[in-house]
């Protein structure tokens, strides 16, 4: 019953530090997104995936980079963290673009 | 452009009466409505969506073409619905646009 897994959970990082916020998924699940919260905030898409070996940029993709080499994992990739960057960041996944979205808990990124 | 709009950050009702969380959105097109909940400590997960029509819990939402509205509602709030709400818009690339929230607290 795992669903939607996102490691870590907590992070503190350095201005200029780089690092990987892992996703995956075992719902077989085509979609494949990655959202941030700011606080008092609603969530914001930051980069979404329709198919493995295929991604694209949503709303805030600046600072990001992401892959997806297989349908379960959809890493995203910090390269220079800034202070901007901190916020709660949210994997997500779907069978198809009108069904129901499922989140992983999140992960409490903070850059100092 | 494509919006959601939750006007109240935060909503406080008593144990047993009826509550309603507002949402306002902007889509050309045929919007796909939903409410998303977050509890204490776990993740967001469905409440329900417009074209199922269903009664999750207790709440209800009816969508509303002409004032572009699809509001939560329940008649009798418990503690336990005390909760972050989102409602979210089903966007154009298949993700869905949220709003920014609405903070539920029910007092006993």
């Amino acid at each position: 019953n795992a669903g939607v897994t996102q490691t870590p959970k907590f992070r503190i990082l350095k201005i200029g530090q780089s690092m990987t916020l892992q996703c995956t998924q075992d719902m077989n699940h085509n979609y494949m997104y990655w959202y941030r919260q700011d606080p008092g905030m609603g969530l914001k898409l930051i980069y979404y995936s329709v198919g493995a070996g295929i991604t694209d940029k949503g709303e805030v993709p600046n600072g990001y980079n992401v892959s997806r080499s297989t349908t379960e994992d959809f890493p995203l990739r910090l390269e220079l963290a800034a202070p901007s960057q901190t916020s709660v960041y949210f994997c997500a996944s779907s069978y198809t673009q009108t069904n129901t979205i499922y989140f992983g808990e999140g992960s409490w990124l903070t850059v100092v | 452009a494509q919006r959601v709009t939750q006007p109240e950050k935060l909503l406080s009702v008593f144990k047993g009466a009826p509550v309603e969380l507002k949402c306002n959105y902007s889509y050309s097109g045929s919007p796909e409505l939903f409410w998303y909940v977050q509890y204490s400590r776990q993740r967001l997960q469905l409440l329900l969506r417009h074209i199922s029509r269903e009664s999750i819990k207790g709440f209800t939402a009816d969508l509303n073409k002409g004032e572009t509205s699809f509001h939560l509602k329940k008649p009798f709030a418990q503690e336990e619905d005390s909760a972050m709400y989102y409602c979210a818009l089903g966007g154009s690339q298949g993700n869905l646009i949220f709003g920014k929230g609405t903070k539920l607290s029910v007092k006993p």
